[in-house]
């Protein structure tokens, strides 16, 4: 079992739509959760970041965190051609561990 | 804005070559990690620094690679000899990773190196 796993994608939702991005991941001690995007032909930039249970919004973004069921999703919502990208959910134990990340989700917005 | 930098950006070369890649870390950042990412594997951790001290380098195949930081500017991954499947693209991040500080652990990453072994 990989640590940190995300739905295959690619995903394709039209432009005004949500996007729900999914990642579980196995170690049951993780604290730290993130959401990358990375553009083709480019490196990840961060998104977003969780440490608690719940739901945390910033503008169109909102990433939701259950340790309980080691599951944390990522919404977007008003989707935008500019969202299309592959989004990355990543994990580390501590602030202070390693960060290890998920194969990615390919996310196209069709206008 | 602070950014990290990496060099080369790509390299194409023959397999058995010696290949080094090299990265300047932000300044202030205590902690450097290496990525390789291909289009099969995703995003997968070779190895990480903090303070200069390797942490883990579990992820390197060992015969072939190695992973330095010889100062706090400048971190090195070296692959001798390189062969077609390490064809990839290396990134290098770095980070302000604090203990029992929530957030701490968000990294930076550099623009990454393209390697392609022929």
């Amino acid at each position: 079992q990989k640590e940190v796993e995300q739905n295959s994608g690619p995903l394709s939702v039209p432009e005004g739509a949500i996007a729900s991005l999914n990642c579980t991941y196995s170690d049951r001690v993780s604290q730290s959760f993130f959401w990358y995007r990375q553009y083709s032909g480019k490196s990840p930039e961060l998104i977003m970041s969780i440490y608690s249970n719940g739901d945390k919004e910033d503008g169109r973004f909102t990433a939701q965190l259950n340790k309980a069921s080691q599951y944390v999703s990522l919404l977007i919502r008003d989707s935008q051609p500019s969202d299309s990208a592959t989004y990355l959910c990543a994990v580390a134990k501590t602030s202070y561990d390693k960060v290890i990340f998920g194969p990615g989700t390919s996310l196209s917005v069709i206008p | 804005d602070a950014r990290v930098t990496q060099t080369p950006r790509h390299k194409v070369t023959e397999m058995g070559q010696e290949v080094t890649m090299r990265c300047q870390p932000i300044l202030g950042h205590n902690t450097v990690f290496w990525y390789r990412q291909t289009m099969m594997q995703g995003l997968e951790l070779l190895a990480y620094f903090r303070n200069r001290a390797p942490l883990d380098d579990s992820g390197m195949p060992k015969d072939r690679f190695s992973a330095e930081m010889p100062d706090a500017t400048l971190a090195t991954l070296k692959i001798q000899p390189s062969e077609p499947r390490d064809s990839a693209v290396y990134f290098c991040a770095s980070g302000l990773l604090l203990l029992g500080v929530p957030g701490a652990n968000v990294l930076t990453f550099g623009a990454g190196s393209r390697l392609t072994v022929l």
